[in-house]
């Protein structure tokens, strides 16, 4: 079974801190990752995708990929009690077939002011 | 552009019916995949459409199928409902260029 694996948390940071999200996965064939965010309640909504080895950044957020590792990691710059929510971790579940995604159950994250 | 839109929102079955959801995907996108999403399990991928061919499945049983409109629109059935059943079911499309999946908000499902 490809699997992706995400600590649960709850991760608890104080505001305009570093959070740091960590993902890992089986699939080796895997070419792609992302990361959603969902709010209690909402439904996820992508904040990053990941394709190359080495980090990519978006405003206050940056993706890390390590294929060799097998590792996938979102940092949350200058957090905010905003970012309050669960981060997924995806990859998809078949290597050949980019559109059926394999999800990590989430870490909470919680920034207090 | 509009995002992805599911119908209806929430709805309440009892054991034993049978449930129709809707999804529109986001315009130009052709590809839906439906997930449940439940506390235990998490999201879990029950199925992808593209040009109105499944060409995904998850390891769910058969109570649970799809299909898809030349519109791209797609529904999902679930027959013989379970209590295991409720949970929160999401539709997400693509575009097809990429692996990118876009989501609706959701249909939350309970059912007593």
């Amino acid at each position: 079974q490809k699997e992706v694996e995400q600590n649960s948390g709850p991760l608890s940071v104080p505001e305009g801190a570093i959070a740091s999200l960590n993902c890992t996965y089986s699939d080796r064939g895997s070419q792609s990752f992302f990361w959603y965010r969902q709010y209690s309640g909402k439904s996820p909504e992508l904040i990053m995708s990941i394709y190359s080895n080495g980090d990519k950044e978006d405003g206050r957020f940056t993706a890390q990929l390590n294929k060799a590792s097998q590792y996938v990691s979102l940092l949350i710059r200058d957090s905010q009690p905003s970012d309050s929510a669960t981060y997924l971790c995806a990859a998809p579940s078949n290597s050949n077939s980019g559109y059926a995604l394999n999800f990590g159950k989430g870490t909470s994250l919680l920034v207090t002011p | 552009k509009a995002g992805v839109t599911q119908t209806p929102r929430y709805l309440i079955k009892t054991r034993g019916q049978q449930v129709t959801l809707s999804c529109s995907p986001i315009s130009g996108h052709r590809s839906v995949s439906w997930y449940q999403q439940t506390p235990g399990q998490g999201l879990q991928f029950l199925f992808e459409y593209f040009s109105e061919t499944q060409r995904n499945k998850g390891n769910f049983p058969g109570r649970f199928s799809g299909r898809q409109f030349s519109n791209s629109r797609s529904e999902m059935n679930v027959s013989t409902l379970e209590l295991g059943d409720s949970a929160l079911y999401l539709c997400a499309s693509s575009s097809g260029g990429s692996n990118e999946q876009y989501f609706g908000p959701g249909t939350r499902l309970t059912v007593t």
